[in-house]
């Protein structure tokens, strides 16, 4: 049964910096054909893709929060990392991982998210 | 960077047919998924590679892609069926994942 599951903090202050854990079973981040990406959601508003990761290490960032965003994954603990820094309220969402299937090539789909995790930007 | 644009919301009547559109520059060279997302829970696919359906998802869930619009359509509209849904795609130029804008199925 394949799981992911996201945990960090819910509440951040502005300026600090955000990590968030996605942990994952029913699959190996080592599988060639395996990713996992990070997409969040301002409440009300529309998803956000913010960056994957592959076996192979390979990586990519959205364009708009490269400067501040930082992906990485630990393959024995079955985590990918995602960092970012300098934390605004603006960034307040739900932050969701999502796994990616590379079977027919790279343009595959999310085919399982994690439940979310809500993160609040506030002093 | 490539963009997506969805209307923001489609109203249809119990037993009637729901027809999302997604629209973005040739995006029928590219392949497109669709995910539903009921309020308070994550996404859930319902569509893949334009006109895919994952198990366990109606047969009255469907896709397709052409030129610059691509489509979700939902036949017998079922109460159960109001939720957010997006299109998404992959932009090899940029290697990147992209969302459209989201349109808001209510069933009336």
């Amino acid at each position: 049964q394949v799981t992911l599951k996201e945990s960090g903090p819910v509440l951040v202050k502005p300026t600090e910096t955000l990590t968030l854990t996605c942990t994952v079973s029913g699959f190996s981040l080592s599988n060639a054909r395996m990713g996992v990406s990070w997409i969040r959601q301002p409440p009300g508003k529309a998803l956000e893709w913010l960056a994957h990761i592959f076996s192979n290490d390979e990586k990519s960032y959205s364009t708009s929060l490269k400067s501040r965003l930082t992906i990485s994954k630990d393959t024995s603990k079955s985590q990918v990392v995602l960092t970012m820094t300098n934390m605004d309220p603006v960034d307040t969402a739900t932050y969701y991982c999502a796994r990616i299937v590379r079977e027919g090539g790279p343009a595959a789909h999310f085919d399982y998210w994690g439940q979310g995790t809500l993160v609040t930007v506030s002093s | 960077s490539y963009v997506l644009t969805q209307p923001p919301s489609v109203s249809v009547a119990p037993g009637k047919t729901a027809r999302i559109t997604c629209g973005g520059n040739n995006i029928g060279s590219k392949s497109v998924h669709w995910y539903q997302q009921k309020p308070g829970q994550a996404p859930v696919l319902v569509i893949y590679y334009d006109s895919d359906r994952p198990s366990g998802i109606p047969e009255r869930f469907s896709g397709s892609n052409s030129g610059n619009t691509a489509t979700l359509t939902i036949s017998r509209v079922e109460a159960g069926d109001e939720a957010d849904y997006y299109c998404q795609v992959w932009d090899s130029s940029s290697d990147h994942r992209v969302f459209g804008t989201g349109t808001k199925v209510t069933v009336l």
